[in-house]
C-alpha cells in the first residue's frame, strides 16, 4: 500500500539557518504530495502541493520539489525564523484513496 | 483562516456522557472528513463523507458516530468513552473526493479529554 516516512525528529535549528526535511513516499501510479504544518494549539494548514514530476511547490518561503526517480518530496527554506516551529508533516494521495500522512516532524527554531 | 470551524475547541468528559463536536465548513466543499489525532500517533482518518453519504469508515468503534446533515456540516457524537480515546479530533473538507489533486482543508480541531 502506500506510505510515507518522514525524517525523524525533533529537529533543532538556529534562526537563519538553512532546513530541510526529508520525505520518502511509495506508491504506485502518480499520487499528489503534499506538506501540512501544524502549529501550536492549531488544526493542520496546507504549506504547498505538487501534483506530478519535476512540479515545485512553494509558499512562505518554502519549496519542494516532486521526485520521481528519487520518490521523495523533501522541504526546504533558505532562512528559518522562529515563527516556523510547529510540526510538519508529508502526505500524498492517489485517486480516490485517502490522504496518507507520514508521523510529522516537530521543528524547534531558537533565537 | 475560517474555512473550517470546530466546536467546542476544548471538551472535558466523563466515561458516561454523551457529547458532540460540530464542524461547520464555509468553502462550499463536497466532502468532509474527521480524523483523531493521539499523542506518538500517525492521524488516523476515521471517516469519510462525500455528498452527504459516508464513503468510508474506518474500523472505528461504535461509540462514535457520525452524522452529515448536509454537506456544510458534520458531527461526531460521543457516549461512553474511554480515557485512550482523550486525542485531538480534527475535522477537514475538500472539493472533489475523487480528484488525487484535491486538497483538505483542516479546522482548528477539538481537544478532547475524557476522565
Amino acid at each position: 500500500g502506500n506510505s510515507v516516512t518522514q525524517m525523524e525528529g525533533p529537529v533543532t535549528l538556529s534562526e537563519e539557518a538553512f532546513l530541510t526535511i526529508n520525505c520518502t513516499y511509495t506508491a504506485t501510479g502518480y499520487p499528489s504530495l503534499f506538506w501540512y504544518v501544524q502549529y501550536p494549539g492549531e488544526g493542520l494548514q496546507l504549506l504547498l502541493k505538487a501534483t506530478k514530476a519535476d512540479d515545485k511547490g512553494s509558499n512562505k518561503g518554502f519549496e519542494a520539489t516532486y521526485r520521481k526517480e528519487t520518490t521523495s518530496f523533501h522541504l526546504e527554506k533558505g532562512s528559518v525564523q522562529v515563527s516556523d516551529s510547529a510540526v510538519y508533516f508529508c502526505a500524498l494521495r492517489q485517486g480516490a484513496q485517502k490522504l496518507v500522512f507520514g508521523q510529522g516532524t516537530r521543528l524547534t527554531i531558537n533565537p | 483562516e475560517t474555512g473550517v470551524t470546530q466546536t467546542p475547541r476544548h471538551l472535558v468528559m466523563g466515561m458516561t456522557n454523551k457529547k458532540s463536536l460540530k464542524c461547520e465548513q464555509h468553502l462550499g466543499h463536497n466532502a468532509m472528513y474527521w480524523y483523531k489525532q493521539s499523542a506518538k500517533k500517525p492521524l488516523e482518518l476515521m471517516f469519510v463523507y462525500s455528498l452527504e453519504e459516508r464513503v468510508e469508515n474506518n474500523s472505528v468503534p461504535s461509540r462514535f458516530s457520525p452524522e452529515c446533515p448536509n454537506s456544510s456540516h458534520l458531527f461526531l457524537h460521543l457516549h461512553t468513552l474511554q480515557p485512550e480515546d482523550s486525542a485531538l479530533y480534527l475535522c477537514a473538507s475538500s472539493q472533489e473526493l475523487a480528484d488525487r489533486t484535491d486538497t483538505q482543508y483542516f479546522g482548528p480541531g477539538t481537544r478532547l479529554t475524557v476522565l
